[in-house]
């Protein structure tokens, strides 16, 4: 099994802040990773798969970048609608697993 | 545009068997090279990954639950399904279906909305 390492657990940021959020494995990955937005109540949505693609219709202030072990999530300029929470999570081999999740509050 | 939608009873039994569906919509289950998958997340916590299967019915399961889960696939109905036996109030929690795009990734590009199962008598 893959374990991930998601920090900081707990982010508080304001709008327009650029914030990043890492993801560490325990062990290489390449860029079998992707990352997730989740609001409460509401599915996870699909930002950012081969640890840097941006999924389809997704702002461009957010981007991904690593590969092997570490892995970062940036966003560039912090909007209203991005406080939610956010995984990350590893596709290389079986059992897929997530990070524990960093939740972006207003500061 | 593919939608997918989870039903199935809202509170199981301890020891009994939990049965979701989910039905695809906007696009046929056995085109491309997808693959579909449960994902469960316990109120409050993070997200665990059940399985996945193929339309040719081809399967991968997550060891943890690996003895208790099958998914299965009825590609006459376009929906897919998830069968958990034995259930425990730690089987309690919001269960998701995805999408698996499989040729460009194996992120979960579409989610269902969710559907919230309690295991309580």
């Amino acid at each position: 099994v893959i374990w991930m390492t998601q920090s900081p657990s707990l982010l508080s940021a304001s709008t327009g802040d650029r914030v990043t959020i890492s993801c560490r494995m325990s062990q290489g990955i390449s860029s079998y990773l992707a990352w997730y937005q989740q609001k409460p109540g509401k599915a996870p949505e699909l930002l950012i798969y081969a640890a840097s693609t941006l999924q389809s219709g997704v702002p461009s202030r957010f981007s991904g970048s690593g590969s092997g072990t570490d892995f970062t999530l940036t966003i560039s300029c912090l909007q209203s609608e991005d406080f939610a929470t956010y995984y990350c999570q590893q596709y290389y081999s079986f059992p897929w697993t997530f990070g524990q999740g960093t939740k972006v509050e207003i500061k | 545009q593919v939608q997918l939608q989870e039903s199935g009873p809202g509170l199981v039994k301890p020891s009994q068997t939990l049965s979701l569906t989910c039905t695809v919509s906007g696009g046929s289950i056995s085109s491309g090279s997808y693959y579909w998958s449960w994902i469960r997340q316990p109120a409050g916590k993070g997200l665990e990954w059940i399985g996945r299967i193929y339309t040719s019915g081809s399967t991968n399961y997550n060891p943890s639950l690996k003895s208790r889960v099958t998914i299965s696939v009825d590609t006459s109905k376009n929906q897919f399904s998830l069968k958990l036996s034995s259930v425990t109030a730690a089987d309690t929690a919001v269960y998701y279906c995805a999408r698996v795009p499989g040729s460009v990734s194996d992120a979960f590009d579409i989610w269902g909305q969710g559907t919230m199962v309690t295991v309580s008598s």
